[in-house]
């Protein structure tokens, strides 16, 4: 059973637009939401991380949405570069159980020039 | 300030042969994580280490694997017999407990490919 759902598992953007990445969790005991982004080759690195007392978090073109009655938390990149191209993982972790990371099934994302 | 690193970057083993996949973390992190990514699966948990201590090994597939982290600096994750179904990325990652409960980001390694044949 998958803790974490991530969707769509495949995106393809124009240079300039927005993609948007949607996680749902079904562990309510979760509190921390980071998103990884990875490179071909290279392992996940962090993007950026929320905790479920905000609803939103931005830095820079990168904002985490986050709806804590729906069990959901989105990533919404805004105008997307060619640089954006990787794959994004959404994660989730209860930080009292020693920050176990379950993960999403990871977003492919290809922006085109 | 070097990261996490892991090693090797590829391994090709045939079935029934052993591997050892080495990660060091980063300095002074006494949380070491393992995880691994079967082909178009989610990244799983492995296990957790605290300093030389496995806290938490829920994650690992079965008897044939074995993680050891001598010291509470670098591990090791063996794997012995490799089976097929082995073949994925492992990585690594590492993270410090700032409070009770409270961890820095997990910063992960590049990733060990492992396929066996």
């Amino acid at each position: 059973q998958q803790q974490v759902k991530q969707s769509p598992q495949s995106l393809i953007v124009q240079k300039g637009g927005i993609s948007i990445i949607n996680c749902a969790y079904e562990n309510t005991a979760f509190d921390y939401f980071p998103w990884y982004q990875q490179f071909p080759g290279k392992g996940p690195a962090l993007l950026i991380a929320i905790r479920p007392d905000v609803s939103e978090k931005k830095e820079g073109r990168f904002t985490i949405s986050f709806n804590k009655s729906a069990k959901q938390f989105s990533l919404h990149i805004m105008d997307s570069q060619p640089g954006d191209s990787a794959t994004y993982f959404c994660a989730a972790s209860k930080q009292a159980a020693g920050n176990k990371l379950t993960f999403g099934g990871g977003t492919r994302v290809l922006v085109k020039p | 300030e070097a990261g996490v690193t892991q090693f090797p970057s590829h391994s090709v083993i045939e079935k029934g042969q052993t591997v050892t996949l080495r990660c060091d973390p980063i300095s002074g992190h006494d949380n070491l994580y393992w995880y691994r990514r079967v082909m178009g699966k989610e990244i799983k948990f492995l296990l957790h280490f605290v300093k030389e201590s496995k806290q938490d090994e829920s994650g690992m597939p079965n008897n044939r694997f074995l993680a050891e982290r001598t010291g509470g600096t670098y591990s090791t994750l063996k794997v012995q017999p490799a089976e097929l179904e082995d073949s994925g990325v492992y990585f690594c990652a590492s993270s410090q407990e700032r409070d009770r409960g409270r961890f820095t980001e997990a910063f992960f390694g590049q990733g060990t490919r492992l396929t066996v044949v």
